[in-house]
């Protein structure tokens, strides 16, 4: 079974400035993905980033990027520049092979200051 | 393209009617799900597909049911609707589930049984 935890139910920052997300997980899977979704009050869910396991480089997509350290099974989103549109909901979700089956955190939600 | 289209958008039911919550992608994705969404609990999932006629249960599929006849829609049956099952319900669809491949939602179902 696959568990993530998001010990995080909210979190504020400034706008220009830097927040992290924390996320841990556990999944016996030896190959597996972890993502970061956001959902705004529109309640639709988009994804943020995306890390494959078996990378050891972190994954980066303009103002976010992850921490993925392993051996901890830890998975921390940093949003640098941090921008009003930025206020959202966050899930961390970790997927293994089969059949793609996405176990989600419970969430965190994201309030940006102007 | 439209994406994933989930009808309706809310609903009242009362105990113990029945209803389908409708969902279409129009993008030949293999495989789709459903997932609930309450809070403090992030989402999860009810039941899956990989393909037209093969479906499959996912972490709490009780009281619900799924049938898949065709790549395009994947409806989710409520049989006999309760309380517990009030929550935010989203469809998702991915090209090929063994890749894990990015998931596309839709804008979900708000669901209340009074």
């Amino acid at each position: 079974a696959q568990t993530v935890t998001q010990s995080q139910p909210e979190m504020s920052v400034q706008e220009a400035e830097t927040v992290t997300l924390s996320c841990t997980y556990d999944t016996s899977e030896s190959d597996y993905y972890l993502f970061w979704y956001k959902q705004p009050p529109s309640r639709q869910m988009i994804l943020v980033i995306r890390q494959e396991a078996y990378k050891q480089q972190n994954a980066t997509e303009n103002r976010f990027s992850v921490n993925f350290q392993k051996a901890a099974k830890s998975f921390s989103l940093k949003i640098s520049d941090s921008q009003l549109g930025d206020a959202a909901m966050y899930f961390c979700a970790v997927s293994g092979t089969s059949y793609g089956k996405l176990t989600f955190g419970q969430g965190t939600i994201l309030t940006v200051h102007p | 393209n439209a994406g994933v289209t989930q009808t309706p958008k809310f609903q009242v039911l009362k105990t113990g009617q029945s209803m389908t919550l409708q969902c279409a992608q129009d993008m030949n994705h293999e495989y789709m799900s459903w997932y609930r969404q309450d809070p403090g609990m992030g989402l999860r999932l009810i039941h899956y597909s990989v393909g037209a006629g093969i479906t499959d249960q996912g972490e709490v599929p009780n009281g619900y049911n799924v049938s898949r006849s065709t790549t395009e829609d994947f409806p989710l049956r409520l049989l006999s609707a309760a309380p517990s099952q009030t929550s935010v319900y989203f469809c998702a669809s991915s090209l090929d589930t063994r890749r894990n491949e990015k998931l596309f939602f839709g804008s979900g179902t708000q669901l209340s049984v009074l």
